[in-house]
Order: C-alpha cells, then structure tokens, then sequence
C-alpha cells in the first residue's frame, strides 16, 4: 500500500540557517508528490509539486526515485516560513486519483 | 484557482446527535473530497463524492456514519452522525481541479462531548 513518511514532527530551525524537511514515500507505481503548507489561521494550500520543478518562496524539492524521497528545502529560512509542511502522494487507481499525505512537520523559525 | 466555502467553521455537539457540513465551490467541479484531521495527525481521505453516483469510501470509513450528497457540481455535505468524542476532529472539504492542484475549505472543527 502506499505511504508518505515525514519522520519529524517538529523542526525548528534559525532565521538564515537552511531547512530540509524530510519526506520518504512508498509507491509501487509513477509517483505525483507535493509539498502543501498551512500558516497559521490559514487554510491547507499548495507549495510546489515535483511535475513543475520549480522554486516557490525560495523553496525547492527533488523526487529522488531511488531513494524514494522528496525532501524539501530552503537555503535560508525566514520568519515567515514558520508553518505546518505536508508532504503528499498523488495516486490513481482506475481513473480515480487521490491524495495520501504525510502526518506533517511543524516549522518553527527561531529569530 | 479554487474557492471553497466551507461551513460551520466550528461546532460543539452532543454524543448521540448528528452534524452536517457544507461545502460550496465557485466553481463546476467533477469530484469532491472529504478528509478527516484528528488531533495531531494527518488527513485522512474519508471518501470522494461524484455528482449522480454514490460517493466512494475509503478502508475504515461508511455511509451510515458518514452519509455524503452531492446535488450538483458545485455542493456537497457531509454528516457525521451518531456522534462519540472519537469523532472529534477537524472535517475538511477538498477539490481537485484539472488534476494539479487540490484546494481546501477552512475546515470544520468539531468537538463531541
């Protein structure tokens, strides 16, 4: 079955220093993952998908297919990026496409 | 881009009781989706709702306890019903739209005692 790990729950890291929030999954067919975030009193939103290979708010992702990871980071944390990260695999099953996501990882940036 | 009105935002209920939340999207949307968030853990898919067909549950989740409508394309509830203090959680309504991109509502947040 498949499965989206996230093995920290919390991560606080300093203003300026890099990030990397680890996202392992497992899938037995072509994985479509994302990284969605919620900000507080904000609702759940998109951050990047591994299909558009770009950098939003200066973070960036890999799908690594061999190490079946998508971790996401950023060289230099601000305040601001302090929020809760969800990583999430896309699946289709005939025709019918969900998303499973990982248990989260809660972002502080320490000023 | 996607917006979704979800309500309540919020309800205190009784054990024994039922909730129904509401959905509504700006918009024609071909699937809906219903997740479950409980205190310190994931979201969890509970089931996906088509208009003019049965909503689709998943492993653990049933239509007697969480009976879904669809009427259009653009609404959806979903009621949590006979309710115990395990379902206290937060129920959020999601789309898909054009297979990129999933949008949530606010989320209801929902206390049983």
């Amino acid at each position: 079955a498949q499965r989206v790990t996230q093995p920290e729950k919390l991560l606080s890291v300093f203003k300026g220093a890099p990030v990397e929030l680890k996202c392992n999954y497992s899938y037995s067919g072509s994985p479509e993952l994302f990284w969605y975030v919620q900000y507080s009193r904000q609702r759940l939103q998109l951050l990047l998908r591994h299909i558009s290979r770009e950098s939003i708010k200066g973070f960036t992702a890999d799908l690594n297919k061999g190490e079946t990871s998508f971790h996401l980071k950023k060289p230099f944390a601000q305040e601001e990026d302090s929020a809760m990260y969800y990583c999430a695999l896309k699946i289709s099953n005939f025709g019918n496409e969900k998303l499973t996501f990982g248990t989260g990882t809660r972002l502080t940036i320490i000023p | 881009s996607a917006v979704i009105s979800q309500k309540p935002s919020r309800d205190i209920c009784q054990r024994g009781t039922s909730l129904t939340i509401q959905c509504q999207v700006d918009s024609q949307v071909t699937m809906m989706f219903w997740y479950r968030q409980q205190p310190g853990q994931s979201l969890t898919l509970i089931a996906t709702a088509n208009q003019g067909s049965e909503a689709t549950y998943e492993s653990g989740f049933v239509i007697d306890k969480f009976p879904i409508s669809r009427p259009n394309l653009t609404f959806s509830t979903l009621t949590v019903s006979n309710m115990s203090p395990e379902d206290s959680s937060i129920y959020l309504c999601s789309v898909d739209r054009a297979g990129t991109e999933a949008f949530f509502g606010q989320g209801t947040r929902l206390t049983v005692v």
